[in-house]
C-alpha cells in the first residue's frame, strides 16, 4: 500500500501521559497536514508543513501540542500532558504541490483515548 | 479563514433514488472543492471535486455544481446504492494549501 501510513492505528492512555503519533506520507507528496477528527464532526485543521517548514498552526493546537517534520519525509505529533478533551481521531493527509489546488490524501488515523 | 456549513446532517433514501448534499462557503478567495466519503472506521476518501472555472462536474452517478456567486455547492448522487451509505463531506480549498470541511452528512441507502 503505497498510500498514507499512520502508526498506531489507536492509542489509549491516561491523562497526563505523554503520547507521539507517526505519520509516513505519499513518497513523492512534500506537503503534510494533520487534522483532529471528533465523533460527527468533520476533520478540522491543525497544522501543515510544506517539506520540513510547518507553515500554519490552528488555534486549536495548544502549546501542548508539537508537530516535526525534521527531514520533510514522515512527521510526528505529541501531545503532552493529555486531558480527556484530547479524546479524538487523528487524521494525516498529504498532497503534492502545484499550480492550483491539489487533492488531499488521508491516511487511517490514530484513535487517542485518554481516560 | 474559512467557515463551510453542510446540510442536511442526515439523510436517507430508497435504494435507486438521488441524494442531495448542500454546503455554502464564507470566503471568496476559496477555489476548490472537494468532495470526501467516510465509511465508518475508515479514512476520508475523494470521490470528487471542482474548480472554481467550472460549474458543473460529473463522474458516473456522483456529480458536484458550484455557484460561485452564490457560494454554495452540492453533490448529487445518482441510482443510489446501499455502497453509498457512509458519511459524506464537502470542503473548501483557501489560499491553495488550507482544507476546511463541512461537519458532514450522514446518507443511509435503504433496500
Amino acid at each position: 500500500d503505497t498510500g498514507v501510513s499512520q502508526n498506531p492505528r489507536h492509542k489509549i492512555t491516561k491523562r497526563g501521559q505523554n503520547v507521539t503519533f507517526r505519520c509516513d506520507p505519499i513518497s513523492e507528496h512534500n506537503r503534510l497536514y494533520w487534522y483532529r477528527q471528533t465523533l460527527g464532526q468533520g476533520p478540522e485543521f491543525l497544522t501543515y508543513f510544506q517539506n520540513e517548514a510547518q507553515l500554519e498552526k490552528s488555534r486549536l493546537l495548544s502549546d501542548r501540542f508539537s508537530a516535526e517534520r525534521p527531514k520533510g519525509s514522515f512527521s510526528t505529533l505529541e501531545i503532552q500532558r493529555t486531558e480527556q478533551g484530547d479524546s479524538a481521531m487523528y487524521l494525516c493527509a498529504s498532497s503534492a504541490s502545484g499550480q492550483g489546488s491539489v487533492p488531499l490524501h488521508f491516511g487511517n488515523g490514530t484513535r487517542l483515548t485518554v481516560t | 479563514g474559512e467557515n463551510v456549513e453542510q446540510h442536511p446532517s442526515t439523510l436517507s433514501v430508497q435504494e435507486g433514488d438521488s441524494a442531495v448534499i448542500k454546503c455554502t462557503y464564507s470566503d471568496s478567495a476559496s477555489n476548490y472543492f472537494p468532495w470526501y466519503k467516510q465509511e465508518l472506521g475508515k479514512r476520508p476518501q475523494l470521490i470528487i471535486d471542482i474548480r472554481s472555472n467550472v460549474g458543473e462536474k460529473k463522474d458516473q452517478r456522483i456529480a458536484v455544481t458550484l455557484n460561485k456567486t452564490a457560494k454554495h455547492f452540492s453533490l448529487h448522487i445518482t441510482e443510489t446504492q446501499p455502497e453509498d451509505s457512509a458519511v459524506y463531506f464537502c470542503a473548501a480549498f483557501l489560499n491553495d494549501y488550507k482544507l476546511s470541511f463541512g461537519a458532514g452528512t450522514t446518507v443511509t441507502v435503504r433496500a
